[in-house]
């Protein structure tokens, strides 16, 4: 079975900074990873996904993320965050294979951008 | 553009109802999945359905059901309401093929009282 790790439940970071959210994971097999967000009272929103090829993935809103094999980890970053960048973001994992159906979530982190 | 709609955005309901959540989806898909959301808990699978009349238990499915007649339509039925049930909601699809990216519904925040 696959598992996430949000290392972080709550990332406060001033307008302007920049912003890593941390997200571990967990799988004997090879897996496909993802980020989603959700901004207050939405539904989930795919940031970016990690399949195969290069290890740096960028994804909407200027967001991206580096897969680590090694260290299995896909860390989330964004250089300069806004206002509207405050949301919930939520990592998550599926084995790559026919076989499998549904990701495995995250706790989720709580990005807070203040001015 | 993709679509996933679920019937309410709001629900209040009180202890021993029967509860029924819509989700509907019109982009063919062969899979959908109910979850819910809880704050430091993160997304939980309820179920899954991977064909029509066809369905999986998830990782929390005690006091709930589902029931899918139809390929775009995915129903969570909580038989019983009770208040540790009041929780917010979500509904997504997929295909069944490639990556499987699944589209989530907006949610259903769920109040038992």
């Amino acid at each position: 079975a696959q598992s996430v790790t949000q290392l972080d439940s709550q990332v406060p970071v001033f307008e302007e900074a920049p912003v890593e959210l941390r997200c571990n994971y967990s799988s004997s097999v090879s897996v496909y990873l993802f980020w989603y967000v959700q901004y207050p009272n939405q539904g989930l929103q795919l940031l970016l996904k990690y399949l195969s090829g290069s290890t740096l993935v960028k994804g909407i809103n200027g967001f991206e993320a580096e897969f680590n094999k090694s260290q299995t980890s896909f860390h989330l970053r964004k250089p300069s965050v806004h206002i509207s960048d405050t949301a919930e973001y939520f990592c998550a994992v599926r084995a790559n294979s026919n076989s499998g159906y549904a990701l495995n979530f995250g706790k989720g982190t709580s990005l807070l951008v203040t001015p | 553009d993709v679509k996933v709609t679920q019937s309410s955005r709001y629900l209040v309901k009180r202890t021993g109802e029967k509860v029924f959540l819509e989700c509907v989806q019109d982009m063919d898909h062969e899979n959908m999945f109910w979850y819910r959301q809880d704050p430091g808990l993160g997304l939980r699978l309820i179920y899954f359905s991977y064909d029509v009349k066809m369905k999986e238990k998830g990782d929390i499915p005690e006091g709930y059901s589902v029931s899918r007649e139809k390929k775009e339509r995915f129903s969570l039925i909580l038989e019983s309401a009770s208040t540790n049930q009041t929780s917010m909601y979500l509904c997504a699809s997929s295909t069944t093929r490639g990556v499987r990216r699944q589209y989530f519904g907006p949610g259903t925040r769920l109040t038992v009282l």
